[in-house]
């Protein structure tokens, strides 16, 4: 059983557009967090967000975590090919149990 | 900056060979794990370690063990490698109350024929 479902697992967009990724659970977290893994190498932490109904930006990226802390949205404005790499989220829940959700793969066409 | 770092990128092992894959962090964190990454299945976990000398079972335990001798070093042992071994291994440390923010290392991609 997966805690943390992501959506979509694959997105192909064009340079300049916007997207959103979504992940979602039935339980709720203490914490959550972004990485965003390029081709070849290990993930990166991007964001952490504790508080429900936290909203973080960083430049064109923009993180939200559910009123509920049960789920979190990352959207991106005017993707580029730069982004192009998998998305995680992550959390730890009440019962300090720590999960990765399956990822988002991104790929941004110039 | 915090530095993982795996001590191969890619190894290629016959079915049956051990295997070792080490791990160094240079920030003196307490947490380590090592992950396998398997396309649709997402991180594994397969152990993690809170201290030196001490190791706990992760979600997929069942062919790997681990060694921690050092704090800044993790390593990880398949016994007798199979063929369904054959995936991405990704080592990560974190402080001690920092779980959810762990750092990465660049990952072992191992390859068992």
């Amino acid at each position: 059983t997966q805690l943390l479902e992501q959506s979509p697992q694959f997105l192909s967009i064009q340079e300049g557009e916007n997207l959103t990724v979504y992940c979602n659970s039935s339980s709720v977290f203490s914490s959550l967090q972004w990485y965003r893994q390029e081709p070849g190498e290990g993930p990166v932490l991007l964001v952490t967000v504790v508080t429900g109904g936290e909203v973080k930006k960083l430049k064109r990226l923009t993180f939200q975590f559910g009123d509920a802390r049960k789920d979190s949205s990352l959207h991106i404005t005017a993707a580029q090919p730069g982004d192009t790499g998998l998305y995680l989220c992550a959390g730890e829940d009440t019962g300090n149990q720590f999960y990765f959700g399956t990822g988002t793969s991104l790929t941004v066409i110039p | 900056d915090v530095k993982v770092t795996q001590s191969s990128r890619y190894l290629v092992k016959r079915t049956g060979e051990k295997v070792f894959l080490e791990c160094v962090q240079d920030m003196d964190h307490e947490n380590m794990f090592w992950y396998r990454q398997d396309p649709g299945l997402g991180l594994r976990l397969i152990y993690f370690s809170y201290d030196v000398k001490m190791k706990e079972k992760g979600d997929i335990p069942e062919g790997y063990s681990v060694s921690r001798e050092k704090k800044e070093r993790f390593s990880l042992i398949l016994e007798s490698a199979s063929t369904n071994q054959t995936s991405m291994y990704l080592c990560a440390s974190c402080g001690w109350r920092q779980i959810y923010e762990q750092y990465f290392g660049p990952g072992t991609r191992l390859t068992v024929t």
